[in-house]
């Protein structure tokens, strides 16, 4: 399976814990983001890389996230002192550059702050 | 960015065609229209696109009208692995570093 894959799938944390996701894009894929779901709500935009320059953050991702993509290959998406807040889904997508910019995500992985 | 009106549910009969309707008076000229569908406990996946002529896959055909403002997933025939939340974005261009943003779609429910 040559898809975007993400790691861990679920994640359970104590409130105050840092927490770290993984994901890995399609290889030739240079433009890789992050979205949080929260139950029954749509995909949220947090952040995006162009290879391995991050280019645009939203309000979302307060300075207790941070992202990076070593490389312009795989990413991780770091949330220090967790809150009960933050238990949400975290999606990842890659995408090439270029129209009409479809993305592919992962499979998601589910963050519960207890 | 584009504002979007889905139905928040519809139904349908296996084996019937569906017909997906999202209203997007506010799109721009050079937007494309990307549709997504979430199947339980997945992330979202791709399922066609348009810029201004009607479009057909293997998943799907979209139909766009004529001024844009509006556009039709059509699923010719569903059957029970199409149940999930579609979601319609428009507003997807090479501006902002394309990220989407999601409604909160209609939520696809198929009968046997």
């Amino acid at each position: 399976d040559t898809g975007v894959s993400q790691d861990p799938r679920h994640k359970i944390t104590k409130r105050g814990q840092n927490v770290t996701f993984r994901c890995d894009p399609i290889s030739e894929h240079n433009r890789l983001y992050w979205y949080r779901q929260t139950l029954g709500q749509g995909p949220e935009f947090l952040t995006y890389f162009q290879n391995e320059a991050q280019l645009e953050k939203s309000r979302l991702l307060s300075d207790r996230f941070s992202a990076e993509r070593p490389k312009g290959s795989f990413s991780t998406l770091e949330i220090q002192r967790t809150e009960q807040g933050d238990s949400a889904m975290y999606l990842c997508a890659s995408a090439r550059w270029g129209p009409p910019y479809e993305q592919y995500f992962g499979p998601g992985t589910r963050l519960t702050v207890t | 960015d584009a504002k979007t009106t889905q139905p928040n549910s519809m139904e349908s009969n296996e084996e019937e065609p569906v017909h997906l309707p999202c209203n997007h008076s506010t799109i721009s000229g050079t937007d494309y229209i990307h549709w997504y569908r979430q199947l339980p406990s997945q992330g979202p996946e791709y399922v066609i696109h348009g810029l201004t002529s009607n479009v057909n896959n293997r998943m799907a055909s979209l139909a766009i009208a004529e001024d844009r403002k509006s556009s039709t997933l059509i699923l010719h025939r569903a059957t029970l692995r199409d149940a999930a939340v579609y979601y319609c974005i428009p507003g997807v261009n090479n501006n902002a570093g394309n990220m989407l943003t999601f409604g909160g779609g209609t939520r696809l429910m198929v009968k046997p």
